[in-house]
């Protein structure tokens, strides 16, 4: 079955950074996009950035974009987050999710369990 | 960017009955661009329509996506105990890829 699994979030203090990973042990990630997505405490769900399957291509939101670096390692099966900057706006659980095959880029067939970001001082 | 609304924001059904969602696109999309997700509390969300009226595979086909344009509609035909959740439509046409703002479907 089809794993995602989230790590690196923790509490930080605003202007903090933190780096989250995503590792795909059981499908063959390097043939696959990848997306972040963020749920606010109690809000919706907020896409953040895509990246390709080779990392040629990639996309971030305005409220990331300049802060946040989507990266992937396909020989370690990872997709990582690097957040710089870190606002208490970005405290959220944060998802990787998986593009489905042949379907545009925020088609997204599997999520990790997320993993949470606190930025508090 | 593209504002996608849904309505209700929320709403009180029964079991067994049929529950109407729509999301409205601040501008024309594709429909092979508009996907719609489930999350229940506490988990990731859930794909269950993908190009505004293709069944996710292993999602019942009691979800019904359909629509054109700037408007689109899910429907449960008959709600059962598990589809009480919220909903989410999404537009990947365009960057910013954006969701609604959600529908909570809450037991009556």
């Amino acid at each position: 079955e089809v794993q995602l699994v989230e790590s690196g979030g923790d509490s930080v203090q605003p202007g903090g950074s933190l780096r989250l990973s995503c590792t795909a042990p059981r499908f063959s990630f390097s043939t696959y996009s990848m997306n972040w997505v963020r749920q606010a405490p109690g809000k919706g769900l907020e896409w953040l950035s895509y990246i390709s399957s080779s990392s040629s291509t990639i996309y971030y939101a305005d409220s990331v974009k300049g802060r946040f670096t989507i990266s992937r390692d396909n020989g370690k099966n990872s997709l990582y987050l690097q957040m710089n900057s870190l606002r208490d706006e970005d405290t959220a659980l944060y998802y990787c999710a998986r593009v489905k095959p042949n379907t545009p880029m925020g088609t997204c067939d599997y999520w990790g369990q997320g993993t949470r970001v606190t930025v508090s001082s | 960017d593209i504002q996608m609304t849904q309505s209700p924001s929320s709403l009180s059904a029964s079991v067994g009955d049929r529950v109407t969602i729509t999301c409205r696109a601040s501008q024309t999309i594709n429909s092979y661009y508009l996907n719609w997700y489930q999350q229940k509390p506490g988990k990731a969300p859930n794909l269950l329509i993908y190009a505004a009226s293709s069944l996710q595979s292993g999602v019942p086909s009691r979800f019904i996506g359909s629509g054109s344009g700037t408007d689109f509609t899910l429907t449960v035909t008959s709600l059962q105990p598990e589809d009480f959740a919220t909903y989410y439509c999404q537009q990947s046409y365009s960057t910013p890829l954006s969701f609604g703002g959600g529908t909570k479907v809450e037991l009556k």
